[in-house]
């Protein structure tokens, strides 16, 4: 199964710094890479998606970038907060068929610490 | 909108039983997916329904799985017979139709956190 490859698998960043978390895919037929944000106990939600017709966007704190060339898209957290302390999984769309199956990294545990 | 429900929310059974994970989606959503999260094999889709139907099963592990939604509000996942390494948090998640497919947000229950001991 085509995976997506997400790192680093945890990181700790003290308050107000920037957090960083890559992903590299293998097949460019996929247009649509969301992330997911995960806190302890409960289920994943949708934080910040990305089309990879736009190089990067930005939401409040959180911008993706994507470079297509290169196969990989990445997460910064700008001052980060410890709100912010949770996992966040990259995700990408399944094929080319827009079949609604989304195919996620193993996941990141960023913990900000005060 | 309550959002995804899902029941239980935590299950502990013995090697053997029949376990039923149940699932309520997001009224108007006609996507709706299982998945499991351990810490080795992170967050794994096992089926996904369309309108009710079945599209892609491949993730699920073995026959001893099954899914069904008999209506757009209502969906289960059954293990029979279960296995300590069955044990996991299960998740079901559903989206909203869309005229541009992959692209929706999967809204997710808060999981099924299931030990088989």
């Amino acid at each position: 199964q085509q995976q997506v490859k997400q790192s680093p698998q945890s990181l700790i960043v003290q308050k107000g710094g920037i957090s960083i978390i890559n992903c590299a895919y293998e097949n460019t037929a996929f247009d649509y890479f969301p992330w997911y944000q995960q806190f302890p106990g409960k289920g994943p939600a949708l934080l910040i998606a990305i089309r990879p017709d736009v190089s990067e966007k930005k939401e409040g704190r959180f911008t993706i970038s994507f470079n297509k060339s290169a196969k990989q898209f990445s997460l910064h957290i700008m001052d980060s907060q410890p709100g912010d302390s949770a996992t966040y999984f990259c995700a990408r769309e399944h094929g080319s068929s827009n079949t609604g199956k989304l195919i996620f990294g193993q996941g990141t545990t960023l913990q900000v610490k005060p | 909108d309550a959002g995804v429900i899902q029941s239980p929310r935590h299950e502990v059974t013995e090697m053997g039983q029949e376990v039923t994970l149940r699932c309520k989606p997001i009224s108007g959503h006609d996507y709706l997916f299982w998945y499991r999260q351990t810490m080795m094999r992170g967050l794994e889709l096992l089926i996904y329904f369309n309108n009710n139907v079945p599209i892609d099963d491949s993730g699920m592990p073995e026959d001893r799985f099954s899914a069904k939604m008999p209506n757009a509000s209502f969906s289960t996942l059954k293990i029979q017979p279960s296995e300590p390494r069955d044990s996991a948090v299960y998740f079901c998640a559903s989206s909203p139709p869309s005229g541009r497919l992959g692209t929706d947000t999967q809204y997710f229950g808060p999981g099924t956190r299931l030990t088989v001991l």
